[in-house]
C-alpha cells in the first residue's frame, strides 16, 4: 500500500514571493507517478504537474516546479511570482502503473497582496 | 459537453435513503474514476472504468455502494440505505487513456449530506 503525506495543512504567502509545499510518499513500487493537483473555492481540480518516477529531471510548468528526490521519496511543489489565483487547496498525488492513486489530505495555501 | 458534468450539484437526503449521482464524462474518454472527498481530506478512491473491461472496484467502501457505466459514457454512483458518514463530495474524473499515462480532468462533484 502506498501512503502520502502533506505536512503541512495550512501555508500563506505574500503575492510575487516563492513558496513551496512539502509532500512525502511511501512505496515499494519503482515505477510511478506523482502529480500535484490544484482545487480552487470552486471545488474543480486541476492538473498542475506531474513526474514520472523514471526521469530524473524536474518537471516544470510555467510558474511551477517540482523538487523530486527519489531516495527521500520527497516531491515538493515550488510556486515562484505567487498570485492571488493560486490561493487554493493543493493536492500531492500518488499513481501505480496500473492506475491505483493515493492522494495527501491536502495544503490550503492563501497567496496576500 | 466541453468539461466533465456531475448532478445533482447538491444533494440532501434523509438516513436510510438511496441516492443516485451521475457524471457525464468528456465525450471520447474511456477511462472514468468516482472519488470521495470528505471535508478537509484527500481524494478517496473508489471505482475505476477502463473501456470495455471489468471496473475495479476495490476502493468501494461496502456493498451498499455501486456504480454503472452505461455505452461507455454516462456513470452513475448508487448509494443504498444511506448513513450519515456517507456526506461528503464525490468527485468524477476523466481521462482519454486510462491513469498513469493520461491526464484525468474532474468534475466540480456532488455534494451529498445526509441527514
Amino acid at each position: 500500500a502506498q501512503t502520502v503525506t502533506q505536512s503541512q495543512p495550512e501555508m500563506s504567502v505574500q503575492e510575487a514571493e516563492t513558496v513551496t509545499l512539502s509532500c512525502t510518499y511511501d512505496t515499494s513500487e519503482n515505477n510511478y507517478y506523482l502529480f500535484w493537483y490544484k482545487q480552487p473555492p470552486s471545488r474543480q481540480m486541476i492538473l498542475v504537474i506531474r513526474q514520472e518516477a523514471y526521469k530524473q529531471q524536474n518537471a516544470t510548468e510555467n510558474r511551477f516546479s517540482v523538487n523530486f528526490q527519489k531516495a527521500a521519496k520527497s516531491f515538493s511543489l515550488k510556486i515562484s511570482d505567487s498570485q492571488l489565483g493560486d490561493t487554493a487547496m493543493y493536492f500531492c498525488a500518488f499513481y501505480t502503473n496500473a492506475g491505483k492513486s493515493t492522494f495527501g489530505d491536502g495544503t490550503t495555501l492563501t497567496v496576500k497582496p | 459537453g466541453a468539461g466533465v458534468s456531475q448532478s445533482p450539484s447538491n444533494k440532501v437526503t434523509e438516513k436510510g435513503k438511496d441516492v443516485e449521482l451521475r457524471c457525464d464524462p468528456i465525450s471520447g474518454h474511456t477511462a472514468l474514476y468516482w472519488y470521495r472527498q470528505s471535508l478537509g481530506q484527500g481524494l478517496e478512491f473508489l471505482i475505476y472504468f477502463q473501456g470495455n473491461s471489468a471496473p475495479d472496484k476495490s476502493g468501494l467502501p461496502s456493498d451498499r455502494f455501486s456504480a454503472e457505466r452505461t455505452g461507455g459514457s454516462v456513470s452513475t454512483l448508487t448509494i443504498q440505505r444511506t448513513q450519515q458518514e456517507d456526506s461528503a463530495v464525490y468527485l468524477c474524473a476523466s481521462s482519454l487513456v486510462g491513469l498513469p499515462q493520461g491526464e484525468l480532468f474532474f468534475g466540480e462533484g456532488s455534494r451529498l449530506t445526509v441527514l
